[in-house]
């Protein structure tokens, strides 16, 4: 099976610094991966995703960078505020085939 | 937010009865999908469907069944509930199947909370 990890569980931050959220996954075939934010009680909510052929995508307050040499996707939040915290974890799929999905990082923005 | 809903958030049942979760979309999406949620486990694909009364298995298929009738409406059966099935559940839906040049994106329901004593 597909294994999609991050490498760190939890995350503390203070408010206003940037947060970086690391994945690994295994699968070299991967091209297409996305980043979810799960708040307590919430179903997963989209943040940003990321094709193969790119190794680099902005969003608002955030960005997605993708390193295919060694298998890693990170999700870096900007200016980090109290709502951003919540479980972060990414997924990955393969040409369509089912998405496989990491484990989370807890994100607590400290104020 | 998309227009998923899961019916119920939550449920506590006994081990041996049959429990449906139901997930309802207003988007008119083609693909739809059961997971499930376990700490220390990512989400885990029990069934998918890719169109009215097309379904197929997961990566955690087992004891469980699905139905889909109708575009909006995608049912998930569990049959002879078991403790193992403790779990928060969530539908996804999605217009493709990620093999597009578009977006593959997942939208999620809010979950349902199963407790099997």
């Amino acid at each position: 099976g597909e294994s999609v990890g991050l490498h760190l569980p939890t995350l503390s931050v203070q408010e206003g610094d940037n947060s970086i959220i690391n994945c690994a996954y295994s699968n070299s075939a991967s091209d297409y991966f996305i980043w979810y934010k799960q708040e307590s009680g919430k179903g997963p909510q989209f943040i940003i995703d990321i094709r193969s052929n790119m190794d680099k995508r902005q969003g608002q307050r955030v960005t997605v960078l993708l390193n295919k040499t060694v298998k890693h996707l990170s999700l870096q939040i900007a200016a980090t505020q109290p709502g951003d915290s919540a479980v972060y974890f990414c997924a990955e799929n393969e040409a369509g085939n089912q998405f496989y999905f990491g484990t989370g990082t807890s994100l607590t923005v400290i104020p | 937010d998309a227009g998923i809903t899961q019916s119920p958030r939550h449920k506590v049942t006994e081990t041996g009865t049959p429990v449906t979760l139901r997930c309802h979309q207003t988007e008119n999406h083609r693909y739809m999908y059961w997971y499930r949620q376990d700490p220390g486990h990512g989400l885990r694909l029990i069934h998918y469907s890719y169109g009215v009364k097309d379904t197929d298995k997961g990566e955690v298929s087992d004891g469980y069944s699905v139905s889909r009738s109708k575009t909006e409406d995608f049912l998930l059966t569990l049959e002879s509930a078991t403790s193992s099935q403790t779990s928060v559940y969530f539908c996804a839906i999605s217009d493709t199947s990620g093999r597009s040049v578009n977006t593959g994106e997942l939208f999620f329901g809010e979950g349902s909370r199963l407790t099997v004593l």
